[in-house]
């Protein structure tokens, strides 16, 4: 099993629509969790971060972390065609350098 | 300001030859990090340094991987003897000193190797 699970997808939705992403993750070590989108042949470009549980909330985007099921999600209100790209979940432990990342999930939002 | 930089965008080389991977920080970030990025697969640590302490180096994959970061801004990813199986994007992140969540990513080199 993967320290970090992300379904891959790909996602499509019609533009407007709610969009829901999720990882879980196994390392209950894990403090730091980050949101990172991904165009086609760029650089990871981070979203959000929350920092042990709770919901962040930032324009059309809202992270939440749930540390009791080891599972957060990254909500896309009205969702655009320019949202279009890879979703990257990524976390990390207070006492350690490296990130562990999810595998991505491809978004595609349909005009 | 600029952002960071990373040089070749793209590198095609042969099977055991050795290449060198470039990465210039945001300026004033002390903070460098190298990623590895195979295909349909999430970012792989490689190697962080902070500073002038010693590298963290637990996820190089083997000994032909190295890194070095002069003047403790510039970064060198060199892979010797390149397997086919090194073709990935190879990213390089800059933050500041203790803000690890919040790590900006430059735009990777491209490594194909035949």
């Amino acid at each position: 099993q993967k320290e970090v699970e992300q379904d891959p997808g790909p996602l499509s939705v019609p533009e407007g629509a709610i969009v829901s992403l999720n990882c879980t993750y196994s390392n209950s070590a894990f403090q730091y969790f980050m949101w990172y989108r991904q165009y086609s042949r760029k650089g990871p470009e981070l979203l959000m971060y929350t920092y042990s549980s709770g919901n962040k909330e930032d324009g059309r985007f809202t992270a939440q972390v749930d540390k009791s099921s080891k599972y957060i999600s990254l909500f896309i209100r009205d969702s655009q065609p320019s949202d279009s790209a890879t979703y990257l979940c990524a976390m990390s432990a207070a006492n350690n350098n490296d990130m562990r990342f999810g595998a991505g999930t491809r978004l595609t939002v349909k005009p | 300001g600029a952002g960071v930089s990373q040089s070749p965008s793209n590198k095609v080389t042969e099977k055991g030859k050795d290449v060198e991977l470039r990465c210039d920080p945001i300026s004033g970030h002390t903070a460098l990090y190298w990623y590895r990025q195979s295909l349909g697969q999430g970012l792989e640590f490689l190697i962080y340094f902070q500073g002038n302490s010693a590298p963290d180096k637990s996820g190089l994959p083997s000994d032909r991987f190295s890194a070095e970061r002069t003047g403790g801004s510039v970064s060198t990813l060199t892979i010797q003897r390149t397997q086919q199986e090194d073709s990935a994007v190879y990213l390089c992140a800059s933050s500041r000193v203790g803000a690890k969540e919040t790590q900006y990513f430059g735009p990777g080199t491209r490594l194909l190797v035949l």
